[in-house]
């Protein structure tokens, strides 16, 4: 699975948006792009995925560059519920029946402190 | 629908002894994997199992193994405890093999903290 790179910690004011940045500049064609965080003394959480088009749920938007080799995490209203870890991955989605390879490499992480 | 679930969620051994951590995954899903996270290391994958297979294992010691069940529990065990060993370890399962890509992302649940005295 391709490397990642994330600032150590970011601030954020409660309320307003928190854009977390991700590098993967060796990410091949194949793997997509995980979002996970966090929060203190819990398992990790997923937030969203994406290939190469930006996706948005109900948690969250990911911003993928055109060439792949960087991402946005949006958070578009943070709340101090939202201080957590938040991990970039890239790996290959494996969807056919035969199963899942499913192995997770998380980096350092990002954490992010949002503050009243 | 129940998330992932592990007991137990704290634990004590003495170093030598053994110690089994049970893992029950989010009803239907058919991967479990298994990571340990420590402050020095941080979140590492042990192994991961598909329909009681073992499909791809992490770079740790033999005393770590582990098993999955017909409906898809699973089991870790690590033998001969060092103090070292202590740690916060996590289960996460996938629905996995359900022919959508959008249904890879993995589901963790609270994990167990083992402490090594």
């Amino acid at each position: 699975d391709a490397k990642t790179t994330q600032p150590t910690s970011m601030d954020c004011a409660e309320g307003r948006a928190a854009n977390l940045p991700c590098n993967h500049s060796t990410i091949s064609g194949n793997e997509y792009v995980y979002w996970y965080r966090q929060i203190h003394s819990q398992g990790p959480q997923y937030i969203i995925h994406g290939l190469k088009n930006n996706e948005t749920n109900e948690m969250a938007s990911l911003i993928i560059t055109e060439d792949r080799k960087s991402s946005t995490l949006i958070l578009p209203h943070a709340t101090l519920r939202d201080t957590a870890v938040y991990y970039c991955i890239v790996r290959v989605a494996h969807q056919n029946s035969g199963g899942s390879n499913y192995k997770l490499t998380f980096g350092k992480g990002t954490l992010l402190t949002v503050n009243p | 629908k129940a998330g992932v679930t592990q007991t137990p969620r704290y634990l004590i051994k003495t170093r030598g002894q053994q110690v089994t951590l049970s893992c029950s995954p989010i009803s239907g899903h058919r991967s479990v994997s298994w990571y340990q996270q420590t402050p020095g290391q941080g979140l590492q994958f042990l192994f991961e199992y598909f329909s009681e297979t073992q499909r791809n294992k992490g770079n740790f010691p033999g005393r770590f193994s582990g098993r999955q069940f017909s409906n898809s529990r699973s089991e870790m065990n690590v033998s001969t405890l060092e103090l070292g060993d202590s740690a916060l370890y996590l289960c996460a399962s996938s629905p996995a093999g359900t022919g959508s890509v959008r249904n890879t992302e993995a589901f963790f649940g609270q994990g167990t903290r083992l402490t090594v005295v």
